[in-house]
């Protein structure tokens, strides 16, 4: 499996929107609705943003959204928050019952 | 509430073997898979398998197959996973995570280092 490719950095200014693309094959993203997306500050564990391309659990704030165009799932964050700097990945499901991660993008709130 | 409690880092020479403990507590353990993630310094995350607590079945990565082993406890709501003839690259923080009721990666570890050096 190949790691699913997302951009090595974005960056906007606080209230602007920012998307993050994560582009995979028919195998992975574009074969299945099982799309999440982590938040991970340097030093701590993963967080669960969105998952199933779109959904959000509890306690994640509404500027977080996910979607999905064929091969290429993406996450946007409106409002951009000073605490929203951080590095994201996509997670695929890569069928066999695999998962398959992106490369990770830094967020950079100017 | 959910944690999965981690063992502490660990320093390994290369050749030698690692095993990583996973505590789980707040749900019933065999209710959920576990997988394994890995995070070299300064990269991103690697996927490398999961184990069904309740059957002790296994799914590896291909990179991982016949290097991986992951294990349970149930007596004890544990997950393990060894890694063997460790080389310099395995150095990298290992994290369990809950695949939960989202059939996603829902609950993290606070991840293991392991440094292999000679």
């Amino acid at each position: 499996q190949s790691a699913l490719t997302q951009p090595r950095s974005v960056s906007g200014s606080p209230g602007q929107s920012v998307t993050i693309s994560c582009t995979g094959t028919s195998s992975d993203v574009g074969g299945y609705n099982y799309v999440s997306w982590f938040q991970q500050h340097p030093g701590k564990a993963p967080k669960l943003m969105i998952y199933d391309v779109y959904k959000r659990p509890s306690g994640v704030p509404d500027r977080f959204s996910g979607s999905k165009s064929g091969n290429t799932a993406s996450l946007t964050i409106s409002g951009l928050q000073a605490e929203d700097e951080a590095n994201y990945y996509c997670c695929s499901y890569a069928g066999s019952y695999t998962l398959v991660f992106g490369g990770g993008t830094k967020l950079t709130v100017l | 509430q959910v944690q999965l409690v981690q063992s502490g880092a660990e320093v390994k020479k290369p050749g030698a073997s690692v095993k990583v403990s996973c505590k789980a507590s707040g749900y019933t353990f065999t209710g959920y898979y576990m997988h394994w993630v890995r995070q070299a310094p300064g990269q991103g995350l690697e996927w490398m398998g999961w184990i069904n607590p309740n059957s002790g079945g296994t799914n590896y990565a291909q990179k991982f197959q016949g290097w991986v082993t992951m294990t349970r406890d149930t007596s004890i709501s544990t997950a393990y996973m060894e890694l063997s003839r460790l080389k310099s690259d395995d150095t990298a923080v290992y994290y369990c995570a809950r695949d939960g009721e989202l059939h996603t990666l829902d609950y993290w570890g606070q991840g293991t280092l392991v440094t292999v050096s000679s």
